[in-house]
């Protein structure tokens, strides 16, 4: 069993609907990514969460640190959103990162 | 925000060459810069920790006379996979903590190596 599962693994959208991408860790953590990854490549860090929510345009990112979860919210989703979506751990001791396998999300016009 | 670049950001090379890759913090100074390896349609994995003016400490599997890791100053770590094969063909990306901000990763936008 990973640390870090996400779910779905695969997301297919109609542009406009409301997207959640989920996370569950199974270790203490001192905080929470939340990674964009583009057909390029490159990584964007979206959020870093230790509690709480937090938002940033039309994304909203949850923890709940009791039930190791947390979640991923897109408003409003349009093609441009379609990437793999990373969900990483720092866990208590150490300073590495446990990476979850990614959400590919793609959106369609 | 803080940057990472990494330079190049794509490299073709012959089987038994060395290719560096370097990775630059832009606008802070990093102590310590992470190198990951990504294969096609799985996550990142990390490769080795690297930390200013120390060796590298690398991940069980990660041959360290292959992957040579430099931190020779605040702002720049290199990884050299010397005598390149073709399955080391990947995506190398690094990440960089600011200060002592461990939860804190910035991530470069990735070198896509392929060995011919």
């Amino acid at each position: 069993k990973n640390e870090v599962e996400q779910s779905p693994q695969n997301l297919t959208a109609q542009e406009g609907e409301f997207i959640t991408i989920n996370c569950s860790y199974s270790v203490g953590i001192s905080a929470l990514h939340w990674l964009q990854q583009h057909p390029g490549g490159g990584i964007v860090s979206l959020f870093m969460l230790s509690s709480g929510k937090k938002k940033h345009g039309r994304l909203i990112a949850t923890i709940n640190i009791q039930e190791k979860h947390s979640s991923l919210h897109i408003t409003a989703s349009h093609p441009r959103d379609s990437a793999v979506y990373i969900c990483a751990v720092k866990e208590t001791s150490g300073s590495r990162l446990t990476f979850g396998e990614g959400t590919q999300l793609t959106v369609n016009p | 925000g803080a940057v990472v670049s990494q330079h190049p950001s794509w490299v073709i090379c012959k089987s038994g060459t060395s290719v560096k890759i370097e990775c630059r913090s832009l606008d802070f100074q990093a102590t310590t810069m992470f190198w990951y390896r990504q294969f096609p349609k799985q996550s990142l994995m990390l490769m080795a920790t690297s930390n200013e003016g120390s060796k590298a400490t690398y991940e069980q599997g990660v041959e360290k006379d292959k992957f040579l890791i430099n931190h020779a100053s605040l702002t720049l770590s290199t990884l050299t996979v010397t005598s390149a094969h073709p399955e080391d063909s990947s995506f190398y990306i690094c990440s960089a903590i600011r200060g002592a901000r461990w939860e804190t990763q910035y991530f470069g936008p990735g070198t896509r190596l392929l060995v011919l």
